[in-house]
């Protein structure tokens, strides 16, 4: 079965910091991938995506993408309380032709002051 | 501008009964998709269709049917409900047409509870 892994966490860390979510999937076709933050008791928000080897960047936000080892992941940088909520992974996998977006299940992420 | 619209944003059912969960979208998108998201866990993909007449299995199609009828609305039926479908339900869509344009839309999900 195609899947996509997260470590659930939570992830704690002080505001300024660094936060490191990680997440790697098993499709080796898999071409789109998305991290999306959802606060609690609202829908998922799109905050990247990458399709490309390599770093993305955008503001205080970078994702990294590594093919060859089914890796993707998210920094994000002078880490703020309002980043305070959970982070999801999703890869475009393929499925009788389309690519359809799978989900991790999410890496719960705490700033704390 | 709607986007995705999802109704209703909460309900109550008792174990046995049906209700349908509606679905639209106003950005004329061939992908649509329903989601459920149990607590501390991401989201399973139910059904999705990518056009029209056109639908298919997720990963947790038990207890559930589509249908997609006009390229705006992708309703989701429970027929017997149970307390394993107690969760958050999230209609979703996405253009498709490329590989590399797969962003989704989506609604402000439905919080279904069966008692």
């Amino acid at each position: 079965q195609k899947e996509v892994e997260q470590n659930s966490g939570p992830l704690s860390v002080p505001e300024g910091a660094i936060a490191s979510l990680n997440c790697t999937y098993s499709d080796r076709v898999s071409q789109s991938f998305f991290w999306y933050r959802q606060y609690s008791g609202k829908s998922p928000e799109l905050i990247m995506s990458i399709y490309s080897n390599g770093d993305k960047e955008d503001g205080r936000f970078t994702a990294q993408l590594n093919k060859a080892s089914q890796y993707v992941s998210l920094l994000i940088r002078d880490s703020q309380p309002s980043d305070s909520a959970t982070y999801l992974c999703a890869v475009s996998l393929s499925s009788g032709g389309s690519y359809i977006p799978t989900f991790g299940r999410g890496t719960s992420l705490i700033v704390h002051p | 501008n709607a986007g995705v619209t999802q109704t209703p944003k909460f309900r109550i059912l008792k174990i046995g009964q049906s209700m349908t969960l509606q679905c639209t979208q106003d950005m004329n998108h061939n992908y649509m998709y329903w989601y459920r998201q149990d607590p501390g866990m991401g989201l399973k993909l139910i059904y999705y269709s990518v056009g029209a007449g056109i639908t298919d299995k997720g990963e947790v199609p038990n207890g559930y049917n589509v249908s997609r009828s006009t390229t705006e609305d992708f309703p989701l039926r429970l027929e017997l409900a149970a307390p394993s479908q107690t969760s958050v339900y999230f209609c979703a869509s996405s253009s498709g047409q490329a590989a590399t344009n797969e962003k989704l839309f989506f609604g402000s999900g439905t919080q279904l509870s069966v008692l």
